[in-house]
């Protein structure tokens, strides 16, 4: 069974507060790691698609690194905002089936102002 | 630019009653098109996929089915609902290759 865990389920932070969640999935096979984020009445939205080992990619405040020999990503979100509230999916990838995506459940980050 | 449409936002049905959601992409051709469900308290599963025009792969067993009649459409059914068929519904699609996929807003089932 291919399994992707995400932790914490859930994170409530302070405005600034800077914080990280972790995606960990299967090793072998590994094709492409996925992020989404996604606001509460809005669609899923991708953050980041990775697919080297040691990949790092950063968009603004968010940054997520990518080891594939031992089956885990990183997101970090440097100074927490009120409107990086949403939950984070990530999603994996297998050779062999590299048009589906398996989800995580997601990490529920809340900040308060 | 590429869009993605799914109706309706929501939906309240009796259990044993007909499914029909729908979902049109504009923008692409030729899409691999996706259909999920978030439950309660779990994560998106994939329910369908679709790489062609009356291609579909079924990835649980259900009470579920989807078509793709025309290769921008993409229709998940059922003949007769379940109170298990609650849920989330999401419509996706994306491109072979690092399958970036882009995502309706859902579809919000009751079914009671």
């Amino acid at each position: 069974i291919l399994n992707v865990e995400q932790s914490p389920q859930s994170l409530h932070v302070q405005e600034g507060d800077s914080t990280n969640f972790t995606c960990s999935f299967p090793s072998s096979n590994f094709y492409a790691l996925h992020w989404y984020r996604w606001e509460t009445a809005k669609s899923p939205e991708a953050l980041f698609v990775m697919t080297l080992n040691g990949d790092e990619k950063k968009k603004g405040r968010i940054s997520a690194t990518l080891n594939t020999k031992e089956g885990y990503s990183y997101l970090y979100i440097k100074g927490s905002q009120p409107e990086d509230s949403a939950t984070y999916l990530c999603a994996y990838t297998y050779g062999g089936a590299t048009n589906k995506l398996i989800f995580g459940t997601g990490t529920l980050l809340a900040v308060q102002p | 630019s590429q869009t993605i449409h799914q109706w309706p936002a929501t939906l309240v049905q009796p259990v044993g009653s007909p499914l029909s959601l729908e979902c049109t992409v504009e923008g692409t051709s030729n899409p691999n098109l996706y259909w999920y469900r978030q439950a309660a308290g779990r994560g998106l599963q994939l329910l369908f996929y679709s790489v062609g025009i009356g291609q579909i792969s079924s990835e649980v067993p259900q009470n579920l089915s989807a078509s793709r009649p025309q290769d921008r459409q993409f229709i998940l059914s059922s003949k007769k609902l379940l109170l298990s068929d609650s849920g989330f519904y999401l419509c996706a699609f994306g491109r072979s290759g690092k399958n970036i996929q882009y995502f309706g807003a859902g579809t919000r089932l009751s079914v009671l």
